[in-house]
């Protein structure tokens, strides 16, 4: 089956620095992925949706210049957090498929992110 | 726009009973609609989907659900509940007909506990 991976697992990085964290589909290509945020005990909220070679789509509330997502290619989507604040510390999740309109949607593992 | 709901935060059954875990959803056209599993500190895992065609849907573990359209119910079933399938289950549901069918809206998430 379809697999994709994020790195790094977890990460702690002190308040006002940068953290990128990488999201990879393994075995196929994905012309879009998904970032996600979910709190403890909370269900998934889409950050953002980005399109291999174009600009993501950043839904209402998510900060742009904060979250940077970058998709430069069919199998790598790059969620940059700047400026981190402990506010920040979450899990987040991506997600791939293989077309925009595609049924199936891959997830990666997730990333913990925890800023001090 | 499109939205779902899981009205039971918890259930508990005891392993060898039928379990149910409960999902109603709100499109204007017809629905997509997933069903995923989370362990603690991992990605989500796609159980079934429903598209079209029979309302009983078969997918991994055991797991199956029954698509009604007039209760616009998408309730998670399995005959018999094991001890491994306590987890967070989360219902899901795309409108194809909202802003391209890209987006899918998950639920709140339902604890699933089994006990031996």
């Amino acid at each position: 089956g379809a697999v994709v991976s994020q790195h790094p697992s977890w990460v702690i990085c002190k308040s006002g620095t940068s953290v990128k964290i990488e999201c990879r589909s393994l075995d196929f290509q994905a012309t879009t992925m998904f970032w996600y945020r979910q709190f403890p005990k909370q269900s998934l909220m889409l950050m953002a949706t980005s399109n291999e070679g174009s600009k993501a789509t950043y839904e209402q509330g998510v900060e742009k210049d904060k979250f940077l997502i970058n998709h430069a290619s069919l199998t790598l989507s790059t969620l940059t957090v700047t400026s981190a604040h402990p506010e920040d510390s979450s899990f987040y999740i991506c997600s791939a498929r293989v077309a925009l309109a595609a049924y199936e949607q891959y997830f990666g593992p997730g990333t913990r992110l925890t800023v001090t | 726009a499109q939205s779902v709901a899981q009205p039971e935060d918890q259930v508990n059954v005891a392993e060898g009973n039928p379990l149910t875990v409960k999902c109603t959803y709100s499109v204007s056209g017809n629905p997509y609609l997933f069903w995923y599993v989370q362990y603690p500190n991992r990605g989500l895992q796609f159980l079934l989907k429903y598209i079209t065609g029979d309302n009983l849907v078969k997918g991994s573990y055991g797991f199956e659900a029954e698509f009604n359209k007039s209760q616009t119910s998408f309730h998670l079933k399995k005959p018999s509940a094991l001890v491994s399938d306590s987890a967070l289950y989360f219902c899901a549901v795309r409108d194809p007909l909202d802003t391209g069918g890209f987006k899918t809206i998950f639920g709140a998430g339902t604890r699933l506990f089994v006990k031996a």
